[in-house]
């Protein structure tokens, strides 16, 4: 099945730094998603890319769904505590209702 | 708008018992939803396709008799562990699609430990 390769796999960063974090697979997916999980909880929807190419922000987030269509990025500006959490890249390949292929998460950890 | 909820939000239950868990899209009709399963410090992995009306979709190496999976209404799919053992303790997440873009919608999970 796909797999989505997500780096890094944790971050620690000083508070205001930026943050960036991206997904690559083998294979072509048709849409691109990033959620960020909190413990506890279930996934939060940032952001959904739709189109190679596309890019798409959502406040301080900004989403790229690359033109291969085989790669994602997902950058958070001037980070803020609250940013804290696990971040997930997730694809969809099919043009049905198909469940998403999640990426391994990228844990990140702020200083303030 | 698009909130899925999940109910129990945790439970424990001796092994060789049932558990029965719901999700439900409360401002919005699911024809599909998803469930996963999540270890901890894990991703999530799918389980099945709930398909209103119709049987689920199990994705390989998921038993279906023992995961059975109930969508009776646009509102709502269950999830039922049926035996469980200690190895069925995880953490399980519901997804809805709301609309006609591919956006899924989770809910809060429901966090099973079987003793």
């Amino acid at each position: 099945g796909q797999q989505l390769n997500q780096s890094p796999q944790s971050m620690f960063i000083q508070e205001g730094e930026d943050v960036s974090m991206n997904c690559t697979s083998s294979s072509i997916f048709n849409t691109w998603l990033w959620y960020k999980q909190e413990p506890g909880e279930g996934p939060v929807l940032l952001i959904a890319l739709y189109k190679a190419g596309e890019l798409t922000s959502n406040g301080r987030l900004t989403a790229q769904f690359g033109i291969t269509r085989k790669d994602s990025f997902l950058n958070i500006s001037a980070s803020i505590p609250s940013d804290v959490g696990i971040y997930f890249c997730a694809g969809h390949v099919g043009g049905g209702a198909d469940g998403l292929t999640f990426g391994k998460g990228t844990h990140l950890i702020i200083q303030p | 708008g698009a909130v899925v909820s999940q109910h129990p939000s945790r439970v424990i239950c001796k092994s060789g018992t049932s558990v029965k868990i719901e999700c439900r899209s409360l401002d919005f009709q699911a024809t599909t939803m998803f469930w996963y399963r999540q270890f901890p410090k894990k991703s999530l992995m799918l389980m099945a396709t709930s398909n209103e009306g119709s049987k689920a979709t199990y994705e390989q190496g998921v038993e279906k008799d023992k995961f059975l999976i109930n969508h009776a209404s646009l509102t709502l799919s269950t999830l039922t562990v049926t035996s469980a053992h200690p190895e069925d303790s995880s953490f399980y997440i519901c997804s809805a699609i709301q609309g006609a873009r591919y956006e899924q919608y989770f809910g809060p999970g429901t966090r099973l430990t079987v003793t």
